[in-house]
């Protein structure tokens, strides 16, 4: 069974200040991770997708990486805006790609101007 | 180009009741999903459809019908609601293949009372 756990459920930082959030992964195989935001009452909006162990994606002050467990998602010099929830899903190989994703919890991010 | 839409976006039912949820795309995608997320619970996928006239379920699809007669339009039905079912419901749709990504809807906040 696919899983993903997000850490920490939630994190507080002041504007400026760098921080990570975590996903670990256990997949039969990966197709593919993908990094949402989501703000309240809104649904989630894509952020990056990475492939293989060793590949970086970044967009603006985010920055995401990835491993053969885990994946993080680097937020550099946060402002305000960036206060969101972030969502780890993975989707498995196989199924031609049409797999639906198996999220993670998410974590909620708060930055204090 | 409004990408993918959903209707109704708040709704309360009693327990019994019968709704249909409508989930609207306009990029051509032939995957489409429904997934449902409840506090403290990842988004979870409930059914999805890989094309016109097919269907197939997802982690929890019980309580649940779909039917994706339009390649633009998916549904999803709820014939007898419980308060069980009480959540939020976000349609997401890919294009089909591998190494693409989903794209979600704004959400459906289904109350049963």
């Amino acid at each position: 069974e696919d899983q993903v756990t997000q850490s920490p459920e939630a994190l507080r930082l002041q504007e400026g200040e760098s921080s990570s959030l975590n996903c670990s992964y256990t997949v039969s195989g990966l197709r593919g991770l993908f990094w949402y935001r989501q703000d309240p009452g809104k649904g989630p909006e894509f952020l990056f997708t990475l492939y293989s162990a060793g590949e970086e994606k970044e967009k603006e002050r985010l920055k995401a990486t990835l491993t053969k467990k885990e994946s993080f998602l680097h937020i550099t010099a946060p402002k305000p805006e960036d206060s969101a929830t972030y969502l780890c899903a993975v989707q498995p190989r196989g199924g031609g790609g049409a797999d639906g994703l198996t999220f993670g919890k998410g974590t909620h991010l708060i930055i204090q101007p | 180009n409004a990408g993918v839409t959903q209707t109704p976006k708040f709704r309360v039912l009693k327990t019994g009741q019968s709704m249909t949820l409508l989930c609207a795309q306009d990029m051509n995608h032939e995957y489409m999903y429904w997934y449902r997320q409840d506090p403290g619970m990842g988004l979870r996928l409930i059914h999805y459809s890989v094309g016109e006239g097919t269907t197939a379920k997802g982690e929890v699809p019980d309580g649940y019908n779909v039917s994706r007669l339009k390649k633009q339009n998916f549904l999803l039905g709820l014939e007898s609601a419980a308060p069980s079912q009480t959540s939020v419901y976000f349609c997401a749709t890919q294009t089909a293949g591998a190494l693409h990504t989903q794209y979600f809807g704004p959400g459906t906040r289904l109350t049963v009372l």
